[in-house]
């Protein structure tokens, strides 16, 4: 299982934005993939997480509005999507699978983590 | 909304000590539900206990994990590292299924070396 991010993202207030989550090694439809947000030495967000098989989608409500996800099942990729960032988008972003077994529920795979960086 | 609050903030050991870290929920969950992460600096974290009490494939058996405590509330859960090696000072978080946001982790507590 390998969960491949897109490459650092330098980007202005304002714009938009598009990074991705290439999964490998699986049947990319039957887990779910979530985004985690870690902001410059800070913890661990969950923002939301989407279910690539029928595209069922959770935000945190945090995070709902500002960004969305979407999935491309014909190339096991996820995205998170901004329409317009902000300078407190900043951060490190994560994509991780989530695993299910008899009612646990946790994520065994992430992948290497995206750097976005926001600046005027 | 479910809260995890974990302890303490940062924990300075030497390598060979026993490590306690702790986690409390804001509300009753399902042992099922926590899970413990570990991360090290530059890297993404790696799953460590799933389920309370369940090592990750891989995981050596000196992390253990346990709750909820004794008070019964199913609020407190505890990650044990039983002799500290060099490898293991790093970042431990904290994970919850359950209500909406149907995700979160506690703020981490960071394990340095004394």
């Amino acid at each position: 299982v390998q969960l491949v991010q897109s490459g650092a993202e330098v980007g202005k207030p304002g714009e938009s934005l598009k990074i991705s989550c290439r999964a490998s090694g699986y049947t990319f439809t039957n887990y779910w993939i979530a985004w985690v947000r870690q902001m410059p030495g800070k913890g661990l967000e969950w923002m939301g997480i989407i279910y690539p098989g029928d595209s069922q989608t959770t935000y945190s409500p945090s995070f709902h509005g500002h960004v969305t996800i979407s999935v491309d099942k014909s190339i096991t990729t996820t995205y998170l999507h901004w329409g317009s960032l902000k300078a407190s988008d900043t951060a490190i972003y994560f994509c991780a699978r989530l695993d299910e077994p008899m009612g646990s529920y946790y994520f065994d795979y992430w992948g290497q983590g995206t750097l976005v960086t926001v600046s005027s | 909304e479910i809260v995890l609050t974990q302890s303490p903030g940062t924990l300075s050991l030497s390598p060979g000590d026993r490590a306690t870290l702790s986690c409390r929920s804001s509300q009753t969950i399902s042992s099922s539900y926590l899970a413990w992460y570990q991360q090290k600096p530059g890297q993404a974290p790696r799953l460590l206990i799933y389920g309370t009490s369940n090592r990750a494939p891989g995981i050596p058996d000196r992390f253990s994990g346990s709750g909820p405590g004794t008070d019964l509330s199913g609020r407190d859960f505890t990650l044990t590292v039983s002799s500290l090696e060099p490898e293991d000072f790093a970042v431990y978080y904290c994970q919850q299924y359950g209500s909406l946001p149907l995700y979160s982790f506690g703020q981490g507590t960071k394990l340095e070396i004394k």
